[in-house]
This record gives C-alpha cells, structure tokens and sequence, in this order.
C-alpha cells in the first residue's frame, strides 16, 4: 500500500489565490512527521513545512500552512496568495518512528506539479 | 554558508563504466542520504548512513554502493550492475532529532547513461 498519496498531478491557479494540494498517509506509527518540499526546475528540494502527529496545532510558515486532519490521515498544504514563483513540483513526504531518535529515511509521494498563471 | 554540494551537476557515462557522485556538507549533520529521483516520480532512498563507517540500505540499493569515511562526506557509486542508472540523484543531510526533523537537500546530479 502506498504510505504517502497525491492524488492531483497537476494543479492551476490564478496569480494571488489561494490553493490546496492535497496529501494523504497510511501509518500504524503513533510518532510521526509529515513534510513538504518544493522542487523547482532546477531540480533542488526546498523544505517548506512540517508537522508532527503530536502538535496540537495546525504548522503554518509565512504563507504555507498545513491543513492537518489526524482522523483522515491527511496533511494538506494550503498556499496563500499564490505567486508566480510558486510554480513547481510540490512533494508531501512521511517520517515514521520520530520517537526513536534514529536516522530514518522520508518517504515520498508521487508529488502535484502546480502552475500559477498570471 | 552552510548546506550541502554536490558535484557535477551534470555527468554522462557510457553503459559498463562505474561512476561516482560526490556529495559533501559543511552542517555538522550526523545522517546523510542518496535519493533517486525519475521523470514525474516523487524521491526513493537508495542508502542512508547515521554516523560515520556505518550505512544502510534504503528501498532500491541494488547495483549502488556508499562509503562514509568522513563525516562530511558521503559518495554514492552507480556500479555497472545497475540496469537503469540514468536519474536525478539527490544527496540530503540531517541534524539530531530535537532541533528539526527535515532533511536538507543538495542541488542533485542529473547522470545520463548511453
């Protein structure tokens, strides 16, 4: 089973609108963390936000914000006042087992190519 | 400044050769990753180490190796075994959990194999 879902391969909006991508998990973890990064055409990746499973609150940073619903397993990301710059790949990515301290790898979903269109 | 380099930003290889890509960081980051990154496809671990002379296999090792003699150093070798090696290749670095969690990206190696 897929432990990271996108479901919406490209997405379109308009030059200062908002936008939600959307991002479900799968995990029988208790402690894990939720991430997303940009990758714009040149290829690096750029940690926008996170999420643990534990905070109370939804993360927010600048205009990024993480819609986090435990009981669905989703961890959407909302983008406020789109900009043409935000035009790229965005990629919602998992850590399962926070609580044990050891290096353990992100897994990655498939990612939602956005276009922001003037 | 801080982060993460990886060297060439772009490498051709003809089929049968092994090739190296260097990955270095100047974080004090204790863990260091190789991704692998196709066409329209989100990353896949190929190996990660947590500390220094040690590493594991990640969900795709088969046909690469990784040494980490060094702290700061982690290179990642495509071996001729590996079928398909033409990809994005990722390199990212962690600090110790109770700072952050997020991994740190390198700017990649885009490897083409003719």
């Amino acid at each position: 089973a897929q432990k990271i879902t996108q479901t919406q391969p490209g997405m379109f909006v308009q030059e200062k609108e908002a936008v939600t991508l959307d991002c479900t998990y799968d995990t029988s973890d208790p402690s894990y963390g939720l991430f997303w990064y940009k990758q714009p055409s040149s290829g690096e990746m750029i940690f926008l936000i996170y999420q643990g499973s534990y905070d109370q609150q939804n993360a927010t940073e600048g205009r990024y914000s993480l819609n986090f619903q435990k009981a669905r397993k989703s961890a959407n990301l909302v983008i406020s006042a789109s900009q043409l710059g935000d035009s790229a790949m965005y990629f919602c990515a998992m850590r399962e087992g926070l609580s044990s301290g050891s290096a353990r790898q992100l897994t990655f979903g498939s990612g939602t190519q956005l276009t922001v269109l003037p | 400044d801080g982060g993460i380099t990886q060297s060439p930003k772009y490498l051709f290889r003809k089929e049968g050769q092994n090739v190296t890509l260097s990955c270095e960081q100047n974080l004090n980051h204790d863990a260091m990753y190789w991704y692998r990154q196709d066409p329209g496809q989100g990353l896949r671990l190929i190996y990660y180490s947590q500390i220094v002379n040690d590493f594991q296999k990640g969900d795709i090792a088969e046909g690469y190796s990784v040494s980490r003699e060094k702290k700061e150093s982690f290179p990642l070798t495509v071996t001729s075994a590996q079928k398909n090696p033409t990809a994005f290749y990722l390199c990212a670095s962690k600090g110790r959990d109770g700072g952050s969690y997020e991994q740190y990206f390198g700017p990649g190696t885009r490897l083409t194999v003719t």
